[in-house]
């Protein structure tokens, strides 16, 4: 069973330019999840789906990054204008039951 | 918010030693979850738990949900040199949305031969 794959794996971004990572999840699992995670944290849930609606933004810096998944499967992080401290890997993961989630190996973002 | 607060920060162990690290949360937790993340690698979930006082092993790795709902355990017995990585607890508290995990800093784990 192929596993979480997401892409790029690493992208360099200067600050106030635009990034976007890809995440297609595990086939068969509704539930996509994508996180932050900063150097030498856990990760943080930024943005949970449920098929292709949102169930939980709150954490989601509303002002410059935005998800979609559009046909319920695939599903993008877009970052618009970068910040210095947005400098993390981004996990995406997806879950079949509640919980026990799926991670992908992650993009790692650099912000100059 | 809620916080997970994990320790040991860092071990360095010897290799067939037992490793134990612990999690203990704020508030109550429904869900405990333990995850091992390799150097440019995605976590990989090792135990899941769901219920109070439940003790689960998955080969030499045992976990156990506290009493109190407020913290867990992980034991790593005879560990080995693959053993090398960072160990994540993950809990859900009562009030989270399903898979809303809160993650704690982390425990790295250096085994040497």
């Amino acid at each position: 069973e192929a596993g979480v794959a997401q892409s790029p794996r690493y992208k360099i971004i200067e600050k106030r330019q635009s990034v976007a990572f890809w995440c297609n999840p595990i086939s068969g699992h509704a539930t996509l999840y994508w996180y932050q995670q900063i150097l030498g944290q856990g990760p943080k849930l930024l943005i949970q789906f449920q098929n292709n609606g949102v169930v939980d933004d709150s954490q989601l810096p509303k002002d410059r990054f935005s998800a979609e998944r559009l046909k319920g499967v695939d599903s993008t992080l877009k970052i618009q204008p970068a910040k210095l401290e947005d400098s993390a890997v981004y996990l995406c993961a997806s879950s079949l039951v509640w919980d026990e989630q799926f991670f992908g190996p992650g993009t790692r973002l650099t912000v100059l | 918010g809620q916080q997970l607060n994990q320790s040991p920060q860092s071990m360095f162990i010897q290799e067939g030693e037992d490793v134990s690290m612990n999690c203990t949360s704020s508030s109550i937790f429904n869900t405990w979850l333990w995850y091992k993340q390799e150097p440019g690698e995605g976590p990989v979930l090792l135990i899941a738990l769901y219920k109070a006082g439940e003790l689960t092993s998955n080969g030499r790795l045992t976990a156990q949900f506290g009493i109190t709902r407020k913290d867990s355990f992980l034991n790593i017995s005879a560990s080995i040199p693959s053993d090398v990585g960072i160990y994540f607890c993950a809990g859900r508290g009562y009030g989270g949305s399903q898979g809303n995990l809160i993650f704690g800093k982390g425990t790295k784990l250096s085994v040497k031969p």
